[in-house]
């Protein structure tokens, strides 16, 4: 199976900083999610994109679902310390989901 | 309360031994999923299931089986064949095709 390549693999950033990651995929995926996972949990559901060129957001979080159906972006706006986590993409394709590598987030006060 | 409940929190193995890791959920999804997640990995699929009494392998499914008696439940065993066992274990679920999934809060394997 496949894994998308998600970037950044880490970052280190100030509190009240936006942030950037994406995931791509040699693959065409109907659906993109984006989750976070705290040390020792289960991944949390962020956001949900099911049409290509979509663009939602939840609070200071916005996600697209590129017009190529072969990227996903997430962004975070004004960095808090609980955004701390790591972050993983994930695409569907039929009854399976691949998952990126995630992305590894620190925020400094 | 509605989720998925995955039990035990933290497990211990020992060689040669057979270990089953519970899930269960209460949200009356179709499908199920196990992963195993390794440090600095993303998820590998083990096992999945869309219905009752039907699964199907995932990429790593060697060591491991399944069961889907009951719609809300889908047990994980690792076999002593799995000869590196020792990781995080996700199980996770959806309501129907297209929806996105759910995770439980996972089982740490560890062997003794």
């Amino acid at each position: 199976g496949q894994q998308l390549n998600q970037s950044p693999q880490s970052m280190f950033i100030q509190e009240g900083e936006d942030v950037s990651m994406n995931c791509t995929s040699s693959s065409i995926f109907n659906t993109w999610l984006w989750y976070k996972q705290d040390p020792g949990e289960g991944p949390v559901l962020l956001i949900a994109l099911y049409k290509a060129g979509e663009l939602t957001s939840n609070g200071r979080l916005t996600a697209q679902f590129g017009i190529t159906r072969k990227d996903s972006f997430l962004n975070i706006s004004a960095s808090i310390p609980s955004d701390v986590g790591i972050y993983f993409c994930a695409g569907q394709a039929g009854n399976q989901f691949y998952f990126g590598t995630g992305t590894s987030l620190t925020v400094i006060p | 309360d509605g989720g998925i409940t995955q039990s035990p929190k933290y497990l211990f193995r020992k060689e040669g031994q057979n270990v089953t890791l519970s899930c269960e959920q209460n949200l009356n999804h179709d499908a199920m999923y196990w992963y195993r997640q390794d440090p600095g990995q993303g998820l590998r699929l083990i096992y999945y299931s869309q219905i009752v009494n039907d699964f199907q392998k995932g990429d790593i499914a060697e060591g491991y089986s399944v069961s889907r008696e009951k719609k809300e439940s889908f047990p994980l065993t690792v076999t002593s064949a799995q000869k590196n066992p020792t990781a995080f274990y996700l199980c996770a679920s959806r309501l129907h095709q297209g929806q996105p999934q759910h995770f439980g809060d996972g089982t740490r394997l560890s062997i003794l």
